[in-house]
């Protein structure tokens, strides 16, 4: 079952723009990660926000968390035509298996 | 690049048919998760092996199992394929230290499509 849920499904920006993605979950978490894949191939790991964090960078991503609404947002500045891909949230929760749950993701095109 | 390796890149089976899926970890990790993620979908957490023994299971039925060997690497198993079984399946390995948030690397995976 997927805890997370992304929005918007599907993001249209131009060169230069900023994009931002949400995501939402269910349960109480240990952490939340950001992922990125590019056309069906495997995942790159982005960033990683623990519970007790609000707020982390790294390079040109900002991501916030907020456990209280059970949200998190991701935020590309200055986005690039190779920033296009598909972004995952993952939500790590269970104490020892240190299983991800994924949301459907959000589909980001960068229009040159 | 992540270290982490799967074969094969592609397989076709029909259904009824048995597959191996396999995996070798990055360096230095002791814990191996894998994946599958249907068309359109997030991954979903089939199962996890840390230093060769089964360390959580996702809500997936018998007929998908799997090892860990001594050098960490990894095979994912299904038997009597079904068609809902058409899928990337990811590997992913990570360091598993306990008490500490888990990155997992991911490998490029293996479209299997069953026919």
């Amino acid at each position: 079952s997927q805890q997370g849920e992304e929005d918007p499904q599907a993001l249209s920006i131009q060169e230069g723009e900023n994009a931002t993605m949400n995501c939402s979950y269910k349960t109480s978490i240990n952490n939340l990660q950001w992922y990125r894949q590019n056309s069906g191939r495997g995942l790159v790991h982005l960033i990683l926000i623990r519970s007790n964090e609000r707020e982390k960078h790294s390079g040109r991503l900002r991501v916030t968390l907020d456990t209280s609404k059970k949200s998190s947002s991701l935020l590309i500045t200055a986005s690039r035509a190779a920033d296009t891909a598909s972004y995952f949230c993952a939500t790590e929760s269970g104490a020892g298996s240190y299983q991800l749950t994924f949301g459907k993701g959000t589909k980001l095109s960068v229009i040159p | 690049e992540t270290g982490v390796t799967q074969s094969p890149t592609h397989l076709i089976k029909t259904r009824g048919q048995q597959v191996t899926l396999r995996c070798s970890s990055q360096s230095g990790h002791n814990t191996v998760s894998w994946y599958q993620q249907a068309l359109g979908q997030g991954p979903q957490f089939i199962f996890q092996y840390y230093r060769e023994e089964e360390n959580g299971r996702g809500n997936f039925p018998p007929r998908f199992s799997g090892l860990q060997f001594p050098n960490y690497s990894s095979e994912l198993n299904v038997n009597a394929l079904e068609l809902d079984d058409s899928a990337l399946y990811l590997c992913a390995s990570s360091q598993g230290l306990a008490g500490a948030p888990d990155t997992q690397y991911f490998g490029p995976g293996t479209r299997l499509t069953v026919l």
